[in-house]
């Protein structure tokens, strides 16, 4: 089944302890991103990836960092997370080009 | 600065009624355009996509102006099961440093009553 996985699916830390949460997807997508939502806000771009080893900045990318090192991988690492960053993350996949986006199920984070 | 402007709603709406939702976005090279179905906490999934000359997928029309750069979408007998969030999506080719051309809209919240 083609599919944008992410993982854990649920998590609350605190602050300052790292964690990465893992997006896979089985589709060969070139593009893969993350987005993070929160009320009002609508979805906003962290970071996006358009192939390996190619990563940029979204619309809000302070306090993350992620890496491409797999086509199928695309990880979003918080090295010292802030309550700011609770939120719900969504990770998504689409091929080059003027083509939809898959989601993956979401990630919701709460930092304490 | 590219935007996707949606009414955030909530639209509440009798069960049966027809519902029509708009979406204006900025960027005129905007080049495809999808309406999204978000549920309460899901992640948002492809409800269709939008073609020059209109397009019907059951009892939704969606519309695309554009000369006015907006999209519509058009829900007819409305079911309970329609409540959700809508998100318009445009996919575009930008210049310059930035996002990878994907914008999502806020999204209009719908509520289909009883």
């Amino acid at each position: 089944e083609a599919q944008v996985t992410q993982n854990p699916r649920y998590l609350i830390t605190v602050t300052g302890k790292k964690l990465t949460v893992t997006c896979s997807q089985n589709m060969n997508h070139e593009y893969m991103s993350w987005y993070r939502q929160d009320p009002g806000l609508g979805l906003r771009q962290i970071y996006y990836s358009m192939n390996v080893e190619v990563t940029d900045k979204g619309d809000v990318p302070e306090g993350y960092k992620v890496s491409r090192k797999e086509k199928r991988n695309f990880p979003l690492i918080l090295e010292s997370p802030s309550p700011n960053q609770t939120s719900l993350y969504f990770c998504a996949s689409r091929f080059r080009g003027i083509t939809e986006a898959f989601f993956g199920q979401g990630t919701r984070l709460t930092v304490v | 600065r590219k935007e996707v402007e949606q009414d955030p709603g909530p639209f509440n709406v009798p069960e049966g009624a027809t519902v029509a939702f708009n979406c204006t976005y900025s960027n005129s090279a905007s080049q495809s355009f999808f309406w999204y179905r978000q549920d309460c906490r899901k992640e948002p999934k492809l409800l269709m996509s939008v073609y020059s000359s209109g397009n019907e997928d059951g009892r939704f029309t969606a519309q695309l102006n554009r000369a006015s750069q907006y999209i519509s979408l058009l829900i007819r007998d409305s079911k309970l099961s329609d409540s959700a969030t809508y998100l318009c999506v445009v996919n575009g080719v930008y210049s310059g440093g930035g996002a990878d051309g994907l914008t999502f809209g806020k999204g209009t919240h719908l509520i289909i009553q009883p």
